[in-house]
């Protein structure tokens, strides 16, 4: 899997977009960014994924630069339950299980 | 669905004791996942299986953890003998395809506690 880096913690106000980076510069063809994220004493929960193109669901947008050596998670409209640990993750799509590195501790605050 | 089931939530036992955790996969899900989470080493994966099946046990540590999948709404992660060093998070994950195939969603159960003093 390709290493990625992401910011140790980032806050955010209520409401706002909360917009979580991740670099990636060593990524394959053939790898996708995953994106999960754990809020505290729960499991992990898959957000989003995306190889080339922005991909937008129910819960998050995903921005992927046209080099595809970083992107950048969107929260639109952060809530509280929006604070968790994000991890960002460069995976072959075929056999892919997720390695959670540290993640992003996302805090939104009032 | 209930989601993924995990019991206990809680365990705390003393070093040397046998320890059994249990898990329910989501219905039809076919592959199952543990993994630990500590603050030293993050989230592992230990070991999965597919179709009742272990397919990759690279992750277990050592020959005191054993894993066994009987059927396909029942697993176990078994330590025997417990160490200070195995108190963590234990977290069951089930999907309905292999992670990366079409579905890739992974969903997690609540996690067991372990303390082993």
């Amino acid at each position: 899997d390709a290493k990625t880096t992401q910011p140790t913690s980032m806050d955010c106000a209520e409401g706002r977009a909360a917009n979580l980076p991740c670099n990636h510069s060593t990524i394959s063809g053939n790898e996708y960014v995953y994106w999960y994220r754990q809020i505290h004493s729960q499991g992990p929960q898959y957000i989003i994924h995306g190889l080339k193109n922005n991909e937008t669901n129910e819960m998050a947008s995903l921005i992927i630069t046209e080099d595809r050596k970083s992107s950048t998670l969107i929260l639109p409209h952060a809530t509280l339950r929006d604070t968790a640990v994000y991890y960002c993750i460069a995976a072959p799509g075929g056999s892919y299980i997720p390695t959670f590195g540290r993640g992003t501790s996302l805090i939104v605050h009032p | 669905d209930a989601g993924v089931i995990q019991s206990p939530r809680h365990e705390v036992t003393e070093m040397g004791q046998e320890v059994t955790l249990r898990c329910k996969p989501i219905s039809g899900h076919d592959y199952l996942f543990w993994y630990r989470q500590t603050m030293m080493r993050g989230l592992e994966l230990l070991i999965y299986f597919n179709n009742n099946v272990p397919i990759d046990d690279s992750g277990m540590p050592e020959d005191r953890f054993s894993a066994k999948m009987p059927n396909a709404s029942f697993s176990t992660l078994k330590i025997q003998p417990s160490e200070p060093r195995d108190s963590a998070v234990y977290f069951c994950a089930s999907s309905l395809s292999f992670p990366g195939e079409g579905s890739h969603e992974q969903y997690f159960g609540p996690g067991t506690r372990l303390t082993v003093t």
